[in-house]
């Protein structure tokens, strides 16, 4: 089982509209997460940070179930701007701690 | 300003032939690392280095090599051993501290290699 899955879309939404990512990862032990955007042909850049049951920085709300799992990102009120892909990060543990592992990111349209 | 450079942008060079990636932070990060994207593909590590003169493998290493000589930078050389070099180059950089709170990872512009 990889280390983080993702769903990679692509997701195509309207301006306004809401939308939902998920991703699971396998490594029960790992405590915190991370959300990045990465913008076409640029470099990903950290988006949120999750530590405990979620998180919220305005449009954006972040969650975390441990029980099952999974994170999701959740965005309200899409903008144009938003178009991006969306990568789900998971830190390494024991002998791997330092690494982080990306998932493959899931792809989202904002259309007018 | 703070922040992770990569050099050149774009790099072409002919098949059989080595090449080196630049990547320099001035971040005072203890921890660097080289990724590589492929075209609908997510980041495979390459190699990471959490300390000064010491590096480790990671999942796609073969073909590659590295040295971390100076804290500020972490050179990535593409051997004419790597079957399919043509690829997305990404350096990264974090604070190490045995947290996992503290591994948010910066990246620098990436490197854009196509061999001919």
């Amino acid at each position: 089982r990889k280390e983080v899955e993702q769903d990679p879309g692509p997701f195509n939404v309207p301006e306004g509209a809401t939308v939902a990512f998920n991703c699971t990862y396998s490594n029960s032990a790992s405590q915190s997460f991370f959300w990045y955007r990465q913008d076409c042909r640029k470099e990903p850049k950290l988006l949120m940070s999750v530590y405990s049951s979620g998180n919220e920085d305005g449009r954006f709300t972040a969650q975390l179930n441990r029980a099952s799992q999974y994170i999701s990102l959740l965005i309200r009120d899409s903008k144009l701007s938003d178009s991006a892909t969306y990568l789900c990060v998971v830190p390494g543990g024991g002998s791997t701690l330092g690494r982080l592992y990306f998932g493959r990111g899931t792809q989202l349209t904002v259309w007018p | 300003d703070g922040g992770i450079t990569q050099s050149p942008k774009y790099l072409f060079r002919k098949e059989g032939q080595n090449v080196t990636l630049s990547c320099e932070q001035n971040l005072n990060h203890d921890a660097m690392y080289w990724y590589r994207q492929d075209p609908g593909q997510g980041l495979r590590l390459i190699y990471y280095s959490q300390i000064v003169n010491d590096f480790q493998k990671g999942d796609i290493a073969e073909g590659y090599s590295v040295s971390r000589e100076k804290k500020e930078s972490f050179p990535l050389t593409v051997t004419s051993a790597q079957k399919n070099p043509t690829a997305f180059y990404l350096c990264a950089s974090s604070i190490t501290s045995g947290s996992e709170i503290d591994n948010e990872q910066f990246f620098g512009p990436g490197t854009r290699l196509t061999v001919l």
